[in-house]
């Protein structure tokens, strides 16, 4: 069965602070998919990215990018110089081959403070 | 183009009540997705539609959630009787293709329902 672990139950920077959230994930399969969504007060899941299990090239857009370790089992996510509409929950989601459904974390709140 | 709308945005009932969610996909999505995070929790699926039909349920906690889609165009996700342990955010998600990996990469999230069964 799969599982992902967000350890970080909440992280308080202030601004232009660099920060990571981490994520751990659990399956048996080796072709599967790793997902970073964030959640504004807004309340909606708003989608930032896919990663597929064949490819470990870190990614950057913008501001953000993440860090994709197979050998660790990791997927974790940074934020550069945070702004204050940073400031959300992330959730971090795995779904195997062949399944639609996603997998999620408990979420990780981010406070950036001005 | 309008995103995934669900209503009511919260809904405060009483325990032993009845509870009607709901939520309209984008349109011309055929994948319907229910999940449901209880405080602090992880976000759980649900169960998933593919147009009318109930392609995966086995995210349904018990028979007293039944959810429909009406002519594969909204759905309704209804919990009778309600309980404590019901409350939490109810999700609804749509994508164009049956399988997320391999066609859109993503799903569309609505902003939630939240529950609270006093």
């Amino acid at each position: 069965a799969q599982k992902v672990t967000q350890a970080q139950t909440e992280i308080s920077v202030v601004e232009k602070e660099d920060v990571t959230l981490d994520c751990v994930y659990e399956t048996r399969d080796t072709t599967y998919y790793l997902f970073w969504y964030k959640q504004p007060p807004s309340g909606e899941l708003v989608f930032l990215i896919r990663r597929n299990s064949f490819d470990e090239q870190n990614e950057i857009s913008g501001r953000y990018s993440w860090n994709f370790q197979k050998s660790t089992s990791s997927f974790n996510f940074t934020i550069t110089a945070s702004q204050v509409v940073d400031s959300a929950v992330y959730f971090c989601a795995l779904s195997e081959a062949g399944y639609s459904t996603l997998t999620f974390g408990k979420g990780t709140m981010l406070l950036v403070s001005p | 183009e309008a995103g995934v709308t669900q209503f009511p945005s919260h809904s405060v009932i009483e325990k032993g009540q009845t509870v009607t969610l709901r939520c309209d996909p984008i349109s011309g999505h055929d994948n319907l997705y229910w999940y449901r995070r209880v405080m602090g929790k992880e976000i759980k699926f649900l169960l998933h539609f593919v147009k009318e039909s109930k392609q995966d349920e086995s995210g349904m906690p018990n028979n007293r959630f039944l959810a429909e889609r009406t002519g594969g165009t909204y759905s309704t996700l209804k919990v009778q009787p309600a309980e404590l342990e019901d409350s939490g955010v109810y999700f609804c998600a749509s994508s164009p293709g049956p399988y997320i990996p391999t066609l859109t990469g993503e799903l569309f999230f609505g902003e939630g329902s939240r529950l609270t069964v006093l």
